[in-house]
């Protein structure tokens, strides 16, 4: 089984500043991979960054990235640079590998303040 | 050039009644989703196709039949709709989810019922 745990309902950020939103999960399988999505007030679901259990080096994809440890089974979603457009739900998700089952996180709402 | 689409967009209907939503990805996929999030935006797989046959079924509900006449298209169809069913259905779609593959949601089809 698997579970992720986002321990924050809600975030409120300055514009501009960098933003950490916590995901700590659990599994069994020896091989996973890890996903952010983010919801915006619009409704729709859009994939941003990826992260495999066995990838070296921690994820990046423009201005977000992962902070990716495994030890602690955590897999934390930085946005720098925060912009308006950047409020949104934000959900972390993962599946165990040959498992097509993605199992997500009660999500955090993130508000950018001007 | 829309990846992942369904349709209706909206979906508001009485107790009882019998209601289809329809999906379609030109993405190349071969293994399709149906997703469920609650009113407190809590999302979780419902089902998944592969290849047209059915893979995932996660304790839905027989009133919820998907049918996938081919791998681009994924049907859901809902029996006698009932109160609860009230939520927001999103189809994805993935290569087979081996390692990295990413899911691709489309907008999503809000259901109510009255």
């Amino acid at each position: 089984a698997q579970k992720i745990t986002q321990t924050q309902p809600g975030m409120f950020v300055q514009e501009k500043e960098a933003v950490t939103l916590d995901c700590t999960y659990d599994t069994s399988d020896q091989s996973y991979g890890l996903f952010w999505y983010k919801q915006p007030s619009s409704g729709e679901m859009i994939f941003l960054i990826y992260q495999g259990s066995y990838d070296e080096q921690n994820a990046t994809e423009g201005r977000y990235s992962l902070n990716f440890q495994k030890a602690r089974k955590s897999a934390n979603l930085v946005i720098s640079a925060s912009q308006l457009g950047d409020s949104a739900m934000y959900f972390c998700a993962m599946r165990g590998f040959g498992n097509e089952k993605l199992t997500f996180g009660t999500g955090t709402r993130l508000t950018i303040i001007p | 050039d829309t990846a992942v689409s369904q349709t209706p967009k909206y979906l508001v209907t009485q107790m009882g009644n019998d209601k289809s939503i329809k999906c379609e990805q030109n993405l190349g996929h071969d293994t399709m989703y149906w997703y469920k999030q609650d009113s407190k935006k809590f999302l979780k797989i419902m089902f998944s196709y592969n290849n047209k046959e059915l893979i995932i079924n996660e304790t839905v509900p027989n009133r919820f039949s998907p049918k996938s006449p081919d791998k681009a298209h994924l049907n859901l169809h809902i029996n006698s709709l009932e109160l609860g069913d009230s939520a927001v259905y999103f189809c994805a779609s993935s290569h087979f989810p081996d390692r990295k593959e990413t899911q691709y949601f489309g907008p999503g089809t809000r259901l109510l019922v009255l």
